[in-house]
């Protein structure tokens, strides 16, 4: 049980702004939320987490909800090769991190 | 720094074969995982070790699968007599016991076909 849930694909043109929701209703109050993304034939990377504050890093930025149930990693000017898959998951250290299916993100040029 | 690896990136055998896959963590990473990766799913966790002993293999097919970290760094996962549903990518991730997050590093993979 991923714990997530996540639209199964989403479309995006090259150089606009990506949002890709996630909702965690039951997230608890330990649980952090990972963004990680995986491109063809490659190991999931990670990209960012955050627990309660959105967070901001080189590769993109999370805004997470007040109530902590929902998500959304922005990715501020897709490229080609932003096109993965992107899984939202909920855990931390004490807390195993289960994959869901993620979102197959397309990117157009 | 170096990632994880993982070795053989790609591996063909049988049904009723045995295959054996390698895992080098990141250097200081206490924790390590596999996942198996089946075709058009998320990665599912098979087992988890903090240094050489294991901490979850909840989801791990005892029957036909093993997996150790004798020494607390390099893994390797077993699987014999391998069926035709295990073919997928197998992922080696590790983590460091100081990262409350638990953000993990994935190795590449390695491709599992049984014919």
């Amino acid at each position: 049980d991923a714990k997530t849930t996540q639209p199964n694909s989403m479309e995006s043109n090259e150089e606009e702004p990506v949002h890709l929701p996630c909702n965690h209703s039951t997230i608890s109050g330990t649980d952090y939320i990972h963004w990680y993304r995986q491109l063809p034939s490659q190991g999931p990377e990670y990209v960012i987490h955050g627990l309660t504050s959105n967070v901001n890093n080189r590769m993109a930025s999370l805004a997470i909800a007040e109530d902590r149930k929902s998500s959304t990693l922005i990715l501020h000017r897709a490229t080609l090769r932003d096109a993965a898959v992107y899984y939202c998951i909920r855990g931390g250290a004490t807390n195993k991190l289960i994959f869901g299916t993620g979102t197959l993100l397309a990117v157009q040029p | 720094e170096a990632g994880v690896a993982q070795s053989p990136r790609y591996k063909i055998i049988e049904k009723r074969q045995s295959v054996a896959f390698w895992c080098n963590p990141i250097s200081g990473h206490a924790t390590l995982y596999w996942y198996q990766q089946i075709l058009g799913q998320g990665p599912k966790l098979l087992i988890q070790f903090q240094n050489n002993g294991v901490v979850d293999d909840s989801q791990l097919p005892k029957d036909r699968f093993s997996a150790e970290r004798l020494k607390g760094v390099d893994s390797t996962l077993k699987i014999q007599p391998a069926k035709l549903e295990d073919s997928a990518v197998y992922l080696c991730a590790s983590s460091s016991r100081d990262s409350k997050a638990n953000v993990l590093t994935f190795g590449a993979g390695s491709r599992l076909t049984v014919l």
